[in-house]
């Protein structure tokens, strides 16, 4: 199906490991972005990609690592979590007429 | 320092009748402006946007109104539905760049 999926839903990992959510998206837009949702903070940006190859830091970068080595897919890896990254996380892609869409988020727990 | 701003975490109205969600904005490059909605356990959803050459949108219920020179624009819904209850998110982009720079949300219940 069309859209932009985010995989897992749901995830429980424990601090100091690493983890990777899943970004995938079928349209084939230029701009993909993580967002953390935190209670209090909105949406905060932590990393974006303007094309394939080519990826920028956002609001809250430390912690995190991205890559885009093709166009649809936008990993995002927690290199050694920790419990203050405990959030909802959400993927977009974007164009700049049609604006962003949202995956459905996936819910991470660090223990 | 923070560029888009919605300065009312919450608002709470009556089914019927109007709510009036407000964004300002303190970059004078932003020449787009898009609403977003979000219910819960969901990603946020587009709704409306307008460009900097209008001052006004309209679509359906949702008018979304720009002010340049005050740099504020507001979304108004009417009539208020209790499916209206989201966080509405006002977000900015300048030049042709697809990032934007969103707000930190409204909360709106409207009760029936």
């Amino acid at each position: 199906d069309a859209g932009i999926t985010q995989s897992p839903r749901y995830k429980i990992t424990e601090t100091g490991r690493q983890v990777t959510l899943m970004c995938h998206q079928t349209w084939s837009h230029s701009y993909m972005f993580w967002y953390r949702q935190d209670l209090g903070h909105g949406l905060r940006l932590i990393y974006y990609s303007a094309a394939a190859d080519i990826t920028d830091k956002g609001e809250v970068p430390d912690g995190y690592v991205v890559s885009r080595s093709k166009t649809e897919n936008f990993p995002l890896t927690l290199e050694s979590a920790t419990r203050s990254q405990t959030s909802v996380y959400f993927c977009a892609s974007a164009t700049r007429l049609a604006g962003y869409t949202f995956g459905s988020g996936t819910r991470l727990t660090v223990v | 320092d923070q560029q888009v701003k919605q300065n009312s975490p919450s608002l709470s109205v009556q089914e019927g009748r109007i709510s009036i969600l407000n964004c300002d904005y303190t970059n004078s490059m932003f020449d787009y402006f898009l609403w977003y909605k979000k219910y819960p356990a969901e990603g946020p959803t587009f709704l409306i946007s307008i460009s900097s050459i209008k001052d006004k949108n309209e679509d359906g219920r949702f008018t979304v109104f720009l002010n340049k020179s005050a740099k504020h624009l507001s979304l108004h819904i009417v009539p208020s539905q209790p499916g209206d209850s989201a966080v509405y998110f006002c977000a900015a982009s300048a030049g042709n760049a697809g990032k934007s720079t969103f707000g930190d949300g409204t909360t709106l219940t409207v009760k029936p």
